[in-house]
């Protein structure tokens, strides 16, 4: 499974846009790239999944280079309840491959 | 059914004794998952479900542990013989067998084991 490197943590005021890069350098053809937030105590919770190139939903974008080496997850407009820790998987959207790999993820603070 | 539901949310235990886990998953999802997460860790793969079948399990899954899911549909995690250690919250998620569209997650059961 390819393994993800993203910053430990970021900083940001309230109403900036944020954007977090992941690196998955040995990302295999059938791999998608999907990103997760999680609160305290809380269970992680889907924000987006991309193959290529851009995807947009009412939460976060999604930027895949050509390469798809990396990606960026932005959040426009943060606000305080944005603060949470976000984290980028890579795995096989279709087939047997199983499980889900966290790493450590980015823990995300916004201030006012 | 709204998500994947956890049962209980806290668990306190005292060491040696056994506890024991639910999931119900949403319905239509044939796949399971448990993870177990510490403070400041990202949640760690234990072991997954497509329907009954428990196709992974990860080598934290020491013998003490036990995971099942007898008619594909809900899921019980079993720790017998608790140990310190192994105070966590362990969460639980499902998803379509393609995995399109990410999984969805309970919001999990904190043990304590004193």
């Amino acid at each position: 499974l390819a393994k993800t490197t993203q910053p430990i943590s970021m900083d940001s005021y309230e109403g900036q846009e944020v954007n977090i890069t992941c690196s998955h350098n040995n990302i295999a053809t059938n791999d998608y790239i999907t990103w997760y937030q999680q609160f305290p105590s809380q269970g992680p919770r889907f924000i987006i999944q991309g193959y290529k190139t851009k995807v947009t939903n009412e939460v976060a974008s999604l930027f895949i280079p050509a390469d798809r080496k990396s990606s960026t997850l932005s959040l426009p407009r943060v606000s305080l309840s944005d603060t949470a820790v976000y984290y980028c998987l890579v795995g096989d959207g279709t087939g047997t491959a199983s499980k889900l790999t966290f790493g450590t993820g980015t823990r995300l603070q916004v201030t006012l | 059914d709204t998500g994947v539901s956890q049962n209980p949310r806290h668990k306190i235990t005292k060491r040696g004794q056994n506890v024991t886990f639910r999931c119900d998953p949403i319905s239509e999802h044939n796949r399971l998952y448990w993870y177990r997460q510490t403070l400041g860790q990202g949640p760690e793969f234990l072991t997954y479900f497509q329907n009954e079948a428990q196709l992974e399990k990860s080598r934290l899954l020491s013998d003490r542990f036990s995971a099942e899911r007898p008619k594909g549909s809900f899921s019980t995690l079993e720790i017998q013989r608790t140990e310190q250690g192994d105070s966590a919250m362990y969460l639980c998620a499902s998803s379509p067998s393609n995995q399109q569209g990410g999984a969805f997650f309970g919001q999990g059961t904190r043990l304590t084991v004193v």
